[in-house]
């Protein structure tokens, strides 16, 4: 079946640095989306990805779908505390109504 | 719009009992999922029902099972329960798109603890 996989499993990162978390999917993806869940807290949709090599900005989060589809990142700028939290990828297979299959997160902790 | 809404929010039970999670979706949405929560395993994909008919299916033995009613609402089953399955239990609804993909709205969740 259909796995995704993220690096790094945790981040801990000065206030101010910069983060990247990675996507791998092990078949071709019809879209992916992008979760952040704070601590105690559920999953909450950042964005959804869905054309070959799409790049989409929300303030200072940077997201990257993959040109063949099965890989995306999420890069923030200049850290901030509020940046706290798990970050999920959720990849949606290529055939259509298809189950979401949640990667494995990344914890970012921010250190002031 | 209300958010999703599950109850109970906590629950202890012991091994070899059953529990009934309940899951009120947004108002208008018609697709409702399930997903498993633990620290080791992340979030683990259980089912998805739409219109009271389940579209997809995870990786979990029989004794997890759930139903939706007419009006959107979702319970799940756990029957002969393990010390495995203390998790949190996530439900999340959604709306569907002609291509599929669909933006879930999570509950707050139920913490299950099996002692």
């Amino acid at each position: 079946g259909q796995q995704v996989m993220q690096i790094p499993q945790y981040q801990h990162v000065q206030e101010g640095e910069d983060f990247t978390t990675y996507c791998n999917s092990s078949t071709t993806l019809s879209n992916i989306q992008w979760y952040k869940q704070r601590p105690g807290g559920h999953p909450v949709f950042l964005i959804q990805l869905v054309k070959s090599g799409e790049v989409k900005k929300q303030k200072r989060l940077t997201f990257q779908f993959g040109e063949a589809k099965k890989n995306s990142s999420l890069h923030i700028t200049a850290t901030q505390t509020t940046d706290v939290g798990t970050y999920f990828c959720a990849g949606q297979g290529d055939f259509g109504n298809e189950k979401l299959t949640f990667g494995t997160g990344t914890r970012l902790t921010i250190i002031p | 719009k209300a958010g999703v809404t599950q109850t109970p929010r906590y629950l202890i039970k012991t091994r070899g009992q059953q529990v009934t999670l309940s899951c009120s979706p947004i108002s208008g949405h018609r697709s409702v999922s399930w997903y498993q929560q633990t620290p080791g395993q992340g979030l683990q994909f259980l089912f998805e029902y739409f219109s009271e008919t389940q579209r997809n299916k995870g990786n979990f033995p029989g004794r997890f099972s759930g139903r939706q009613f007419s009006n959107s609402r979702s319970e799940m089953n756990v029957s002969t329960l393990e010390l495995g399955d203390s998790a949190l239990y996530l439900c999340a609804s959604s709306t569907l798109t002609s291509g599929g993909a669909r933006e879930q709205f999570f509950g707050p969740g139920t913490r299950l603890t099996v002692l």
